[in-house]
């Protein structure tokens, strides 16, 4: 079992549509960090979280650290949100641990 | 510079060969990660720098991988007598401080390389 685990792995939205990725984790961690990766490989920072919840224009992130969840959501989706959604947990050290990525597929 | 660089962009190499894949960081950044990402695969942690001293190379996939980093700036990873599952893209990432306190990760476009 992967130590951090994400959902859905594939997800295909309508414009406009809201959209949740989520993250599940099983070992402790300091912070989470939710990365965009556009096609062609390219990948941003969009969130590093350490507690609660975070807001960037349409982007929230939140996190439980008691549940050892977190969550991205994007609201009023469109269509150059497409990319890969990758959540990654900070372990120990600087050391961070990613998920497999969901791929996002936002149509017009 | 404006952002994190990477050379070359693509790298096509036989078996057997060594290659150097190169790192510029954000200017001032201390701290420098190199990740892998295979084709179908998540990113992988491989080493980090704080400074030019890597505390952790427990990342690193065999004794044919190595990276240094010299006057706090660049980066290099060397892969000695590549084998074809060192295919993958190579991604380099700094920060202004280690990631543990909080800093904000900025990643460059990355190196593909391709052993045949």
């Amino acid at each position: 079992k992967n130590e951090v685990e994400q959902s859905p792995q594939n997800l295909t939205a309508q414009e406009g549509e809201f959209i949740t990725i989520n993250c599940s984790y099983s070992v402790g961690i300091s912070a989470l960090h939710w990365l965009q990766q556009h096609p062609g490989g390219g990948i941003v920072s969009l969130f590093m979280l350490s507690s609660g919840k975070k807001k960037h224009g349409r982007l929230i992130a939140t996190i439980n650290i008691q549940e050892k969840h977190s969550s991205l959501h994007i609201t009023a989706s469109h269509p150059r949100d497409s990319a890969v959604y990758i959540c990654a947990v900070l372990t120990s050290g600087s050391r961070l641990t990613f998920g497999e990525g969901t791929q996002l597929t936002v149509n017009p | 510079g404006a952002g994190v660089s990477q050379s070359p962009s693509n790298k096509v190499t036989e078996k057997g060969k060594d290659v150097e894949l190169r790192c510029d960081p954000i200017s001032g950044h201390t701290a420098l990660y190199w990740y892998r990402q295979s084709l179908g695969q998540g990113l992988e942690f491989l080493i980090y720098f704080q400074g030019n001293s890597a505390p952790d190379k427990s990342g690193l996939p065999s004794d044919r991988f190595s990276a240094e980093r010299t006057g706090g700036s660049v980066s290099t990873l060397t892969i000695q007598r590549t084998q074809q599952e060192d295919s993958a893209v190579y991604l380099c990432a700094s920060s202004l401080e280690l990631v543990q306190g909080g800093e904000k990760l900025f990643f460059g476009s990355g190196t593909q390389l391709s052993v045949l």
